[in-house]
């Protein structure tokens, strides 16, 4: 079967750092997306790992160990508009298909 | 910005009527899917396609059809409306066979509401 699990709320102040975590079960996987979406917006794309290792992206970096099934994203320098949800999506099945869990609301406190 | 439209944007109907909503790409992406997201699930893979003509089924395909009759356009078509499919609904693309295929790229979506 599949699961996902990524923490629901996180608040944190400008300028700190957050990590979001995410383990998954998902048959087929190919490797991890992690997806940003404002209120009222659609998802945005912000970072893929296909191997395990870090994947550094502005102040945006992502991990991923396969063998743990276990992902992180790591936000540095948190600003205001930082404030979203944030959710980590395996990739598997013959399509690619993303699976969704309910996110992680971010909020950044001035 | 990847190229995708959805249209209708916003849709109120009756529950029984068909609806059917419709998704647009400029980009030449092979694949296209179709999701909803609810307060506290996310969002849900409804169906997607792999080609012309080619459409599988995803997590929440029950009361859902579509078709894919030209590369741009993915039709989703409820084929007789329910108040349980009031919500938002989004397309996406990707293309496996570029660089970047693992990035899917989300339409504006269109908010329906089953009266």
């Amino acid at each position: 079967g599949q699961s996902l699990e990524q923490p629901s709320e996180v608040t944190a102040v400008e300028g700190a750092i957050v990590q979001i975590n995410c383990t998954y079960q998902t048959s087929g996987f190919y490797g991890l997306s992690w997806y940003q979406q404002h209120d009222g917006g659609a998802p945005t794309f912000l970072s893929y790992n296909g191997l395990d290792g870090l994947e550094e992206t502005g102040r945006f970096s992502s991990f991923l160990s396969r063998s743990d099934s276990y992902g992180y994203l790591l936000l540095q320098e948190l600003q205001m508009k930082d404030s979203a949800s944030y959710f980590c999506a395996p990739m598997g099945g013959s399509a690619r298909q993303l699976t969704f869990g309910s996110g992680t609301q971010l909020t950044v406190l001035p | 910005d990847a190229g995708i439209t959805q249209s209708p944007r916003h849709k109120v109907t009756e529950t029984g009527t068909p609806v059917t909503l419709r998704c647009h790409q400029t980009e030449n992406h092979r694949y296209m899917y179709w999701y909803r997201q609810d307060p506290g699930h996310g969002l849900r893979l409804i169906h997607y396609s792999y080609g012309v003509k080619d459409t599988d089924k995803g997590e929440v395909s029950d009361g859902y059809s579509v078709s894919r009759s030209k590369t741009e356009d993915f039709l989703l078509t409820l084929e007789s409306a329910t108040s349980s499919q009031t919500s938002v609904y989004f397309c996406a693309i990707s293309d496996p066979g570029l660089a970047g295929q693992e990035t899917q790229y989300f339409g504006p979506g269109t908010r329906l509401l089953v009266l």
